[in-house]
């Protein structure tokens, strides 16, 4: 199994629709998470953390699911700026951490 | 002014030669990386350094070797190169000596073909 797994997409929605994203992470001692966003031949940046409680970034709410094991992505009202593969990423380790990125998520936000 | 900075961006080269890749950061942080990504996608790590020295070297092969002359500075030599070594290579930092902020700021990557 592999440590951080996404559907990798691609979905295709229209503008002003609601898209979830989920991803499964196989390391249960892993403690933090987070999502990345890439755009199309850019570099990865960090969209947000997740927090056990969850949380909200504007349109942009995400959920950790530490019993099962699963982190989620909610965008809510999509932009087409929002095109991008999204990274679902996860801090592993004690003393050396390290952050294990998913495939990613492939989201079109199409007119 | 750019953060992390890379260079080449692009460089195509045939097997077996020899290449290096320079990255270099202005932000003034401790850690910085080299991660591969694949035709596949995937991001991965290869190796790590806190100032100057070696803290994450993950299974590569040792004809990659990084080299870190300084904290804002870590470049990635590559011997006898490979048509598996095509991907884009990004360069990353982040403050202090652990990510648990999960803050990594990337460079634009590197894109290498191998013919």
């Amino acid at each position: 199994r592999k440590e951080v797994e996404q559907d990798p997409g691609p979905f295709n929605v229209p503008e002003g629709a609601t898209v979830a994203f989920n991803c499964t992470y196989s390391n249960s001692a892993s403690q933090s998470f987070f999502w990345y966003r890439q755009d199309c031949r850019k570099e990865p940046k960090l969209l947000m953390s997740v927090y056990s409680s969850g949380n909200e970034d504007g349109r942009f709410t995400a959920q950790l699911n530490r019993a099962s094991q699963y982190i989620s992505l909610l965008i809510r009202d999509s932009k087409l700026s929002d095109s991008a593969t999204y990274l679902c990423v996860v801090l592993t380790g004690a003393g050396s951490y390290q952050l294990t990125f998913g495939k990613g998520t492939k989201l079109s936000v199409i007119p | 002014d750019t953060a992390v900075s890379q260079t080449p961006k692009y460089l195509v080269t045939q097997m077996g030669n020899d290449k290096s890749i320079k990255c270099e950061q202005n932000l003034g942080h401790d850690t910085m990386y080299w991660y591969k990504q694949d035709s596949k996608k995937f991001l991965k790590i290869m190796f790590s350094y806190n100032n100057k020295e070696l803290i994450i070297n993950e299974t590569v092969p040792n004809r990659f070797s990084p080299k870190s002359p300084d904290k804002a500075h870590l470049n990635l030599h590559i011997n006898s190169l490979e048509l598996g070594d095509s991907a884009v290579y990004f360069c990353a930092s982040s403050p202090g000596t652990s990510v648990v902020t999960g803050e990594l700021f990337f460079g634009e990557g590197s894109r290498l073909t191998v013919l």
